[in-house]
């Protein structure tokens, strides 16, 4: 059974640079073709795409984030990871990660990992 | 960007059927746009209905079903339950990559 957890600081800084990693259990992230993913979702409100990186390394970004994200992938550690810059209290949300088929099917995700941007 | 729009809110009485569509501001959504369906309750992680417009997540009940209805991406829950109550949102594949979700819609069971 695939399992995904987040890790990361809680706390960030305004204007600093957010760091999360999501920790894959039950398979190896290089093995098959699958889509590592971030999704965050603030308080209250609705679930934001936030970008992909392929099993290959290739990434997609929401255009509306890409100038400040990057997801890289650590297969040593079975780790995949997000990093945002320039962060402001907009990014408060729970940050969450899932794997996706090449069907669209997101069919692993972890139980997401909440980031407040405060001073 | 595209906007996916869903419905706000929606009430169902039990044993009621109750249709959530999601819809694109692009044009007519269509199984290209490989629409999937989740359910989320406060303080959960979201939970995969239906992926690929009508194709059931292991476990799901048959009472949830998808399709295309008309321009719009469509869920159906037949036969509404009280745990049924949740916030359901919808993405949709944009191409090039991107995923866009909908602003979700909270069902009320009563």
């Amino acid at each position: 059974q695939v399992q995904l957890q987040e890790s990361g600081p809680g706390l960030v800084k305004p204007s600093q640079t957010l760091s999360l990693t999501c920790t894959v259990s039950g398979g190896s992230i290089s093995s098959g073709s699958y889509y590592w993913s971030w999704i965050r979702q603030p308080a209250g409100k609705g679930l934001e795409w936030i970008g992909r990186m392929y099993t290959s390394g290739s990434t997609n970004y929401n255009p509306s984030l890409k100038s400040r994200v990057t997801i890289s992938v650590d297969t040593s550690k079975n780790q995949f990871s997000l990093k945002m810059s320039s962060v402001t209290a907009a990014d408060t949300a729970v940050y969450y990660c899932a794997r996706v088929t090449g069907g669209g099917y997101y069919d692993y995700w972890g139980q997401g990992t909440l980031v407040t941007v405060s001073s | 960007q595209t906007v996916v729009t869903q419905e706000p809110s929606f009430s169902v009485s039990p044993g009621g059927t109750v249709t959530v569509t999601c819809g694109a501001s692009s044009g007519s959504v269509s199984t290209s746009y490989y629409p999937s369906w989740f359910q989320q309750t406060p303080g959960q992680a979201p939970r995969t209905l239906i992926y690929n417009t009508n194709t059931r997540s292991s476990g799901v009940p048959d009472r949830f079903s998808g399709s295309i209805l008309g321009n719009k991406a469509a869920l159906t829950i037949t036969g509404a339950q009280a745990d049924d109550e949740s916030d359901y949102y919808c993405v949709l594949y944009m191409g090039g990559g991107v995923w866009v979700f909908g602003g979700g819609t909270k069902l009320t069971v009563l």
